[in-house]
């Protein structure tokens, strides 16, 4: 099984609506990171979690850390086509390295 | 605001032949990372580096590779003889120091095809 299995696969959203992708692990985390990444581009941070119970917020994108999970969710508000990419959650565990998520493909239909 | 820079941002090279990517992380950062993204696969972890050595590696990178740190900004990684499924993205990333708040972020990437 994979350490950190990301949820859904792809995501067609309308304009406006809002969404959620998961990220659940299957070790403990020591943290968890989010990133977008467009089509053969780099990765662009997002957000940074840690404790268990966190909750950041970026604009109309909120990550939250469930410790008890193993899991983290981000949710996006009021989608607009600038959100669409790929969206990559990436655990750090007991190494210094990150280990990633296969990626949420997000589109959004104007 | 401060940013990792990757060069080339395209490389297109024989096969067996030799290839360095070149980073500049951020300038107050202490860890160096290379990552790989084969395309339409996972972001894969390569090296991790820090105080001028490799701190840990992945199964990925074997004798064919190696990274350095000539100077005080640019990292590099070398592909001693390439091979077709070497062909990839190749990020560079970097991170002021481990623990809360440290965040990695990473460059624009290399865009590596092997023939």
């Amino acid at each position: 099984s994979q350490e950190l299995e990301q949820s859904p696969q792809s995501l067609i959203v309308q304009e406006g609506k809002n969404l959620t992708i998961n990220c659940t692990s299957s070790k403990t985390l020591y943290g968890l990171y989010w990133y977008k990444q467009k089509y053969g581009e780099g990765l662009i941070f997002l957000m940074m979690l840690q404790k268990g119970g966190e909750e950041k917020s970026h604009e109309k994108i909120t990550a939250k850390l469930d410790e008890k999970k193993q899991q983290s969710s981000l949710h996006i508000t009021a989608s607009q086509p600038s959100h669409a990419g790929i969206y990559l959650c990436g655990a750090e565990y007991a190494g210094n390295m990150l280990t990633f998520g296969g990626g949420t493909r997000l589109m959004v239909k104007p | 605001e401060p940013e990792v820079t990757q060069t080339p941002s395209h490389q297109v090279t024989q096969m067996g032949q030799e290839v360095i990517l070149r980073c500049v992380p951020i300038s107050n950062h202490l860890y160096f990372y290379w990552y790989r993204q084969i395309l339409g696969q996972k972001v894969e972890f390569l090296v991790s580096f820090y105080n001028n050595e490799i701190s840990e590696k992945s199964e990925i990178f074997d004798d064919q590779f190696s990274v350095e740190r000539p100077d005080g900004s640019n990292f590099t990684l070398k592909i001693r003889s390439t091979k077709l499924e070497d062909s990839a993205m190749y990020f560079c990333a970097s991170r002021r120091d481990r623990g809360q708040h440290n965040e990695q972020f990473f460059g624009p990437g290399t865009r590596l095809t092997v023939l």
